[in-house]
């Protein structure tokens, strides 16, 4: 079945440092892949997506680019901020009914 | 539309007593998703309704678990004899039926399960 792994956490930058949060999956086909974030005390938001290889997603400086050969969809800031302080999910779309599988999620904090 | 609303946010039940959650989705979202979070985990899907169809359900969800959304509308999630493990976040989720999953879900903002 579908699965995603992602790189563990926690991490910590300072601010303006640049971030990569890995993550790889395992899927029939070519699934839909997403980073969802959770900042403290909310639930969980869509940060960005990409529906095909080769797509890139980006959002809120935030961008991930779907790679196919690599099977990997990593995300990455080139400047954090304090603000990034938030768990992040990468996620597949796991299949006909559409239910995502979640990686375990990496925690980032971002010192000023 | 203020997006997807569970309630309680929190509750603190007694091993074996009986839990309902209850989740309103966006109004226009033909689909809704449970989820469970526990800690340093990511979510796990639970089961998933179509309009009022119960159309897929994990194993993770057993016996003690029932999810209903009788008119299409707002879902409800029971959970019978509850027991300590089943202490976690309980996500519920909803995606319109145009875009589907692949547009990406609206969360809610959960509601935790304490079991003492």
């Amino acid at each position: 079945g579908n699965s995603v792994t992602q790189m563990e956490g926690p991490v910590t930058l300072s601010e303006e440092a640049f971030l990569t949060i890995n993550c790889t999956y395992t899927a029939t086909g070519y699934p839909s892949l997403f980073w969802y974030v959770q900042y403290p005390g909310e639930g969980l938001q869509l940060l960005l997506k990409a529906t095909k290889a080769d797509d890139k997603g980006s959002n809120k400086g935030f961008e991930a680019t779907y790679r196919k050969e690599t099977t990997s969809f990593h995300l990455e800031k080139g400047s954090v901020q304090v603000s990034d302080s938030a768990v992040y999910f990468c996620a597949n779309y796991g299949g006909s009914q559409g239910n995502l599988i979640f990686g375990k999620g990496t925690k980032l904090s971002v010192k000023p | 539309d203020t997006g997807v609303s569970q309630n309680p946010r929190h509750k603190i039940t007694k091993r074996g007593q009986n839990v309902t959650f209850r989740c309103d989705p966006i109004s226009e979202h033909n689909r809704l998703y449970w989820y469970r979070q526990t800690l340093g985990q990511g979510p796990e899907f639970l089961t998933y309704f179509q309009n009022e169809a119960q159309l897929e359900k994990s194993r993770l969800l057993s016996d003690r678990f029932s999810a209903e959304r009788p008119k299409g509308s707002f879902s409800t999630l029971e959970i019978q004899r509850t027991e300590q493990g089943d202490s976690a976040m309980y996500l519920c989720a909803s995606s319109p039926p145009r875009d589907g999953p692949i547009g990406g879900y609206t969360f809610g903002s959960g509601t935790r399960l304490t079991v003492v």
